[in-house]
């Protein structure tokens, strides 16, 4: 089976602007939950979508949104990017019959995003 | 909220050392994973456990409920071992995972 990936992997914006980062899942999951990583805060958890519906959601300002296609593919957005929005941004995919926290995650490359 | 801290932030070690990974969270939870990291961001689940100890190659983890503490055991280390291992915890009235700041782990030959 093909494994998580993210698209894009890389991506420059400047304060302002908004961004759309895309994740696809490993085939038959249907969970798909997005964590930020900085230095400074560690890893902390975005939201979880689960047959497209958001499951759960961690304590990030309404900028931070996402949705879930019908395939299991899942997009979030980021919209009015500040400096402090520079981060690795992971999904991870899962079964998703437990919620995402309580099952095996498999991560994605990451999207390192800069904003400057 | 849950606070999760990891022990030792740093540690370095030689090739064919037993290594110990601590991890302490402040409340109950309903899972508790380890994950690696290599360098370039790429994040790898090694275990998720509730209870007991579980066992893959040469990794060990162990966690201890009514303590609120887990281990990692690496056995045999190996420069390929080196990495940043996270714990995460998930429930204790948080939805999603809760982190620890990770530990960086260098095998040295």
């Amino acid at each position: 089976k093909a494994g998580v990936t993210q698209t894009p992997r890389y991506l420059i914006k400047t304060r302002g602007q908004q961004v759309t980062l895309s994740c696809s899942p490993i085939s038959g999951h249907r969970s798909v939950s997005w964590y930020q990583q900085t230095p400074g805060q560690g890893l902390q958890f975005l939201f979880e979508y689960f047959s497209e519906t958001q499951r759960n959601k961690g304590n990030f300002p309404g900028r931070f949104s996402g949705r879930q296609f019908s395939n299991s593919r899942s997009e979030m957005n980021v919209s009015t990017l500040e400096l402090g929005d520079s981060a690795l941004y992971l999904c991870a995919s899962s079964d998703g019959t437990s919620g995402g926290a309580r099952e095996t995650q498999y991560f994605g490359p990451g999207t390192r995003l800069l904003v400057l | 909220k849950n606070e999760v801290e990891q022990s030792p932030q740093n540690l370095t070690a030689q090739e064919g050392e037993f290594i110990t990974i601590n991890c302490s969270y402040s409340v109950g939870i309903s899972a508790l994973h380890w994950l690696q990291q290599h360098p370039g961001g790429g994040i790898v689940s090694l275990f998720m456990l509730s209870s007991g100890k579980k066992k893959h190659g040469r990794l060990i983890a162990t966690i201890n409920i009514q303590e609120k503490h887990s281990s990692l055991h690496i056995t045999a280390s190996h420069p390929r071992d080196s990495a940043v291992y996270i714990c995460a915890v998930s429930g204790g009235g948080a939805d999603g995972l809760t982190f620890g700041k990770g530990t960086h782990l260098i095998i040295q030959p």
